[in-house]
């Protein structure tokens, strides 16, 4: 099983002010991972796929590089509505889809 | 637009069975790939089940295989998750979740079915 690890498991972020999140593989999965975000309450949101490709509607801010096993989601200046959990979830392998163990996102 | 809708929760015994369903609407659903998805209470997300659009390909996460079983119908545009031999690590909350055209991530997802498993 390819294991996920996200990092920082909080991150504390002023408004207006640039976050990074980072999502490590245990093995190589190419660009085949996914950013998601979830609210209290509401079912994830998809943001990003194929690890830096923006799902439609999903706001410029959002960004996504990486490939192999490092990756990172930036969200240029946060906006209040942005403060949230975030996942990654690689899909290299249908039959053995794993996320990450997820980083809040907290207003400092 | 897509709608997925979850039934079926509720509260179950330790070694009880439940059938979770997964309604779905808004696009053609006979070509998607559908998933569930679950969340313990105040924990991340875990991928449980996968069918292929023409349930020629099954998948279970090794937690759940053995116990729980995915099926669908086409004809009526549901998914659903049958659960047997609950435990209580099996409480959450179930989602469901369609894999996206072509790939194997997921674009949409329900607002969940809470599963609680409690002597």
């Amino acid at each position: 099983e390819i294991v996920m690890t996200q990092s920082p498991a909080t991150l504390s972020v002023s408004p207006g002010e640039r976050a990074t999140l980072s999502c490590r593989a245990s093995q190589s999965i190419n660009s085949n991972l996914a950013w998601y975000q979830q609210k209290p309450g509401q079912a994830p949101r998809l943001l990003i796929h194929g690890a830096s490709t923006r799902a439609t509607g999903v706001p410029a801010r959002f960004s996504g590089s990486g490939s192999g096993t490092e990756f990172t989601l930036t969200i240029s200046s946060l906006q209040s509505e942005d403060f949230a959990v975030y996942y990654c979830l690689q899909y290299n392998t249908w039959a053995r889809l794993t996320f990450g163990g997820g980083t809040k996102v907290e207003i400092k | 637009e897509v709608h997925l809708v979850e039934s079926g929760g509720g509260l179950v015994k330790p070694g009880g069975s439940l059938r979770l369903s997964c309604a779905a609407s808004g696009f053609t659903f006979s070509l998607y790939t559908i998933n569930w998805v679950r969340q313990a209470p105040g924990k991340g997300l875990q991928w449980v089940s996968s069918i292929s659009s023409s349930s020629s390909e099954i998948f279970h996460a090794d937690s759940v295989k053995g116990r729980f079983t995915i099926s669908r119908d086409n004809a009526k545009n549901f998914v659903y998750l049958q659960m047997d031999s609950l435990r209580a690590e099996d409480t959450a909350l179930y989602y469901c979740a369609r894999g996206t055209y072509g790939s194997d991530y997921f674009d949409y997802w329900g607002q969940g079915a809470l599963v609680t498993v409690s002597s």
